[in-house]
């Protein structure tokens, strides 16, 4: 069956546009998370979907990030402003009850 | 505050050898689980095997095992008969209650023929 999803795979952006990075989990995965992982580092918690609502956003570095999953499925990360800080690679990552978790190829952002 | 640790930022193992990678945790959840994640030079994050907090024995996948120390908080995980194809990051994990992961620095596993 088909994996976790996420487009687009590279994004290049310039400091200050506003950039949405969507995520197509496995489908009838409730649990969808949302990661950021930048060089050399592991993945770092930003947000956790349960169903259509964010049950925990402490991992959003501020209010220029922002994710939705309106009908609890499809997600998308939304960053406004963007900063130079922000190039990194997204993960998304999708779960049948929020336990072991099967991640998506992630999206490359770079913000110049 | 670091949650998960990682001590080996490198490791070489000879091909069909086992290897060890360590894994440290800090929590004081009562109920937690524990994972390992392999990453290739492409960057997909692979599930390798799970270890729950209250499990009895320690978990098994294949050539994987998870050697799970509650007391010490630790989590190291064994490859068996490495092979090529191992070669990649190896990261740890925790879950802890609220379904937060934390993830480790990762460890680079180098598998030497």
């Amino acid at each position: 069956g088909a994996g976790v999803s996420q487009t687009p795979s590279n994004k290049v952006t310039e400091k200050g546009k506003y950039v949405e990075l969507r995520c197509d989990p496995i489908s009838g995965h409730t649990a969808l998370y949302w990661y950021r992982q930048s060089l050399g580092q592991g993945p770092e918690f930003l947000i956790y979907f349960q169903g259509t609502g964010a049950a925990d956003d402490s991992g959003l570095p501020n209010d220029r990030f922002f994710a939705v999953r309106p009908e609890g499925s499809v997600s998308t990360l939304k960053i406004q402003r963007t900063e130079r800080g922000d190039s990194a690679v997204y993960l998304c990552a999708s779960s049948p009850g929020g336990d072991t978790q099967y991640f998506g190829p992630g999206t490359r952002l770079t913000v110049l | 505050a670091q949650k998960i640790t990682q001590t080996q930022p490198g490791m070489f193992v000879q091909e069909k050898e086992a290897v060890t990678l360590d894994c440290t945790y800090d929590t004081s959840d009562p109920s937690y689980g524990l994972f390992w994640y392999k990453q290739p030079s492409s960057g997909e994050m692979i599930f390798l095997i799970y270890q729950g907090s209250y499990d009895q024995q320690n978990a098994t996948e294949g050539r994987y095992s998870l050697n799970f120390q509650k007391a010490r908080k630790s989590a190291n995980l064994v490859i068996s008969a490495s092979q090529l194809g191992d070669s990649a990051m190896y990261f740890c994990a925790m879950r802890r209650t609220g379904n937060q992961f934390y993830f480790g620095t990762g460890t680079s596993l180098t598998v030497i023929p």
